[in-house]
């Protein structure tokens, strides 16, 4: 059964740097979605994409953040200059297309993120 | 405004127990999409069901089974005679139209114990 991948799974890293989390979406899918889990808080929504383009952000997705689908088959979200508070889970999602049993978003094993 | 609450923050049951995660959402909209998905201890999120607002069936899948009612803005999430497999962190998730983004309710941290 096709799945999301995503890279590297735990991902360390010092206060003011970057980082890069990988993310594959299954093959035949067009929207892809970034989402975060602070340790033992909700998931929470950070950016939709599709078509090249950001069609949907959240508060939290500032001009720190970034997404790029560099190639048919990668979809990747910079954080360019990372904070202690943006340790956390960070899950990649994507579907088909909206509406009926398409809709549905799944989502990668996901990357924690630990900022030192 | 969109919202998903769970009010339950954690059950423990003992195996073999029925046991009901609540759900209430709040849209505006008329059309929206509701999901849940099951995050075990492993953390990844396993999608488990997803209903649209023009279609209250509800659905048993097994040991699992989902109650829709609009008129209470509930989508509750039953597991019969529940095993220990079942320990995990579920999720409630609401989708309106004309939004890409899920929101998710803070999560229900179910214990089942042998």
């Amino acid at each position: 059964e096709p799945e999301v991948t995503q890279t590297p799974s735990h991902q360390v890293t010092q206060m003011g740097q970057e980082v890069i989390l990988r993310c594959v979406p299954i093959s035949n899918h067009l929207y892809f979605y970034w989402y975060r889990q602070i340790l033992g808080q909700k998931v929470e929504f950070l950016v939709s994409f599709y078509n090249n383009e950001i069609s949907e952000k959240s508060e939290i997705f500032d001009d720190q953040f970034s997404v790029e689908r560099p190639d048919g088959s990668n979809f990747t979200l910079k954080i360019r200059s990372t904070k202690l508070e943006d340790s956390a889970m960070y899950f990649c999602a994507s579907r088909f297309s909206s509406g009926g049993h398409t809709d549905t978003q799944y989502f990668g094993p996901g990357t924690r993120l630990t900022v030192l | 405004a969109q919202k998903v609450t769970q009010a339950q923050t954690e059950i423990s049951v003992v195996e073999k127990e029925d046991v009901t995660l609540d759900c209430v959402y709040e849209t505006r909209d008329t059309t929206y999409y509701l999901f849940w998905y099951k995050q075990p201890p492993s953390g990844e999120l396993v999608f488990l069901i997803r209903r649209n607002s023009f279609d209250e069936q509800n659905e048993i899948s097994g040991r699992y089974s989902w109650n829709f009612q609009k008129s209470t803005s509930s989508f509750n999430f039953t597991i019969t005679a529940s095993q220990v497999v079942d320990s995990a962190v579920y999720f409630c998730a609401l989708r309106s139209s004309g939004t890409y983004k899920y929101i998710f309710g803070t999560g229900t941290r179910l214990k089942v114990l042998a």
